[in-house]
């Protein structure tokens, strides 16, 4: 089976610009989380989607969206990009949520400039 | 609040030595634990959680983890090293009550030296 697939995997961008990054989590898998993981940190939490509704949002202001589809793919937006936001983008997915092993994706990683 | 503690930020350690990697954490209700390893230009990936039972738990290639409640810590062990344990290892933490959330501390490199 696949893992978790994220695109694209890098992506550079200008400081105001808009975003989209995907994700497509394990086949089954119906939980998609999306983490910011700047460098020399650990992963923040950003967005929980199981079944198509938000079920967790972290301390992220609300230039950050994301949706979950009906074939359980996720997409992370950030508008009006700030230098700040350069970070590796983590996706995982889970059979459900809470306490279900998160299987990573391997990132994406913005740069800003 | 709820927080995560690594508190060695890289850990050089000889092949074949022992290790230990420092988590604590800070909670006022149950929480569960989990520790992830994250290779070079990878994901992370699940070494080993703690959800119930007994509070030593093991991955499959050595390393183990174990519970301390009263000392609100998970320190991850391993007996014996190899080089291909060079990683960067992070210590996550999920709240009883709020299982949406992810906690993670701020990694611990561990560098296997030959």
């Amino acid at each position: 089976d696949a893992g978790v697939t994220q695109s694209p995997t890098h992506l550079i961008k200008t400081r105001g610009q808009q975003v989209t990054l995907r994700c497509s989590p394990i086949s089954g898998h119906k939980s998609v989380s999306w983490y910011q993981q700047v460098l020399g940190q650990g992963p923040q939490f950003i967005f929980q989607y199981y079944e198509k509704e938000e079920r967790g949002r972290g301390n992220f202001p609300d230039r950050f969206s994301a949706r979950q589809f009906p074939n359980y793919s996720s997409e992370l937006n950030v508008n009006a990009l700030l230098l700040g936001d350069s970070a590796l983008y983590l996706c995982a997915s889970a059979t459900g949520w809470g306490k279900e092993t998160q299987y990573f994706g391997p990132g994406t990683r913005l740069l800003v400039l | 609040a709820q927080s995560v503690t690594q508190l060695d930020s890289q850990v050089p350690v000889f092949e074949e030595a022992p290790v230990e990697l420092r988590c604590n954490y800070s909670s006022s209700v149950s929480v569960y634990l989990f520790w992830y390893v994250q290779y070079p230009n990878q994901g992370l990936q699940l070494l080993l959680k703690y959800l119930s039972g007994s509070t030593l738990v093991e991955s499959i290639n050595g390393f183990e983890a174990e519970f301390n409640k009263s000392q609100t810590s998970f320190h991850l062990r391993k007996p014996s090293v190899h080089i291909s344990d060079t990683a960067e290892y992070f210590c996550a933490v999920i709240r009883e009550g709020n299982f949406n959330k992810f906690y993670f501390g701020s990694g611990t490199k561990l560098n296997v030296k030959p």
